[in-house]
C-alpha cells in the first residue's frame, strides 16, 4: 500500500520560517512527482508548487503567491520531500498536504496534513 | 492560467437523490479534469480521474462526463456518506494547476 507522512508544521510568527517533510511508502519515490496543496481555514483547495523526478531534471514549478518564498525540495535516498517556507505571512496559515500521482495526471495518493499557523 | 469555475457552492439532498456538480474550465483542456471527495478534517480523495474514468475501489453510483470546457460529476443516489465537499481540478495547463471553488454535499 503506497502512502505518505508527512511532519512539521507549527505556530510561527510573520516573516518566520518553517519547514515541513513528506515521506512516502510503498512506492518508488525517486520515480513520482511530488506536490504540495494547501488549503485555509474553512477555504478551498490550493496548489502550492512541485517537484519532478530525476529522470525529468528535479524540474520545480510553484503557485504565483509563493514563488520566491517557498522551495519545494526532495531527497530520493531518503524517500522524503520538503517544503522550506520563508518569509511567511499570515495568509499562508493553512493546512498543507503533500501529494503524489502515481497513476494517472491525479492526485492519488495523499500525506495526512499539517497545520502551519503563522500569527504574532 | 485556467480558471475552473464549479457549481454550485453548496446543495441539499435527500437520500436517494441524483446529485450533480458542474465545472467549466476557462478554455479547452481536453479530459484533463478529476475530481476529488474531502470529509472535514481529512485529505482529499481521489473519485474520477481524466474527466470519466473511476478510481479503483470508488463506488459506481459515482460518475463524471464532459470535455473541452464543460463537465459534470454526478452521484445516482446519494447515500449518507457521501456528505462532504467536492472538488473537480484540472491538470492541461501548469502551472498553476487549478482547482474549482468546491461543492458541499449536505443531507436535506
Amino acid at each position: 500500500e503506497e502512502y505518505l507522512v508527512q511532519s512539521g508544521g507549527g505556530l510561527v510568527k510573520p516573516g518566520g520560517s518553517l519547514k515541513l517533510s513528506c515521506e512516502g511508502f510503498g512506492f518508488t519515490f525517486r520515480d513520482a512527482w511530488m506536490t504540495w496543496v494547501r488549503q485555509a481555514p474553512g477555504k478551498g483547495l490550493e496548489w502550492v508548487g512541485r517537484i519532478k523526478s530525476k529522470s525529468d531534471g528535479w524540474t520545480t514549478d510553484y503557485a504565483a503567491p509563493v514563488k520566491g518564498r517557498f522551495t519545494v525540495s526532495r531527497d530520493d535516498s531518503r524517500d522524503t520531500l520538503f517544503l522550506q517556507m520563508n518569509s511567511l505571512k499570515t495568509e499562508d496559515t493553512a493546512v498543507y498536504y503533500c501529494a503524489t500521482e502515481l497513476t494517472y495526471d491525479a492526485f492519488d495518493v495523499w500525506g495526512q496534513g499539517t497545520l502551519v499557523t503563522v500569527s504574532s | 492560467d485556467i480558471q475552473v469555475t464549479q457549481s454550485p457552492s453548496s446543495l441539499s439532498a435527500s437520500i436517494g437523490d441524483r446529485v450533480t456538480i458542474t465545472c467549466r474550465a476557462s478554455q479547452d483542456i481536453s479530459n484533463y479534469l478529476n475530481w476529488y471527495q474531502q470529509k472535514p478534517g481529512k485529505a482529499p480523495k481521489l473519485l474520477i480521474y481524466e474527466a470519466s474514468n473511476l478510481e479503483t475501489g470508488v463506488p459506481s453510483r459515482f460518475s463524471g462526463s464532459g470535455s473541452g470546457t464543460y463537465f459534470t460529476f454526478t452521484i445516482s443516489s446519494l447515500q449518507p456518506e457521501d456528505v462532504a465537499t467536492y472538488y473537480c481540478q484540472q491538470y492541461d495547463d501548469l502551472p498553476p494547476l487549478t482547482f474549482g471553488g468546491g461543492t458541499k454535499v449536505e443531507l436535506k
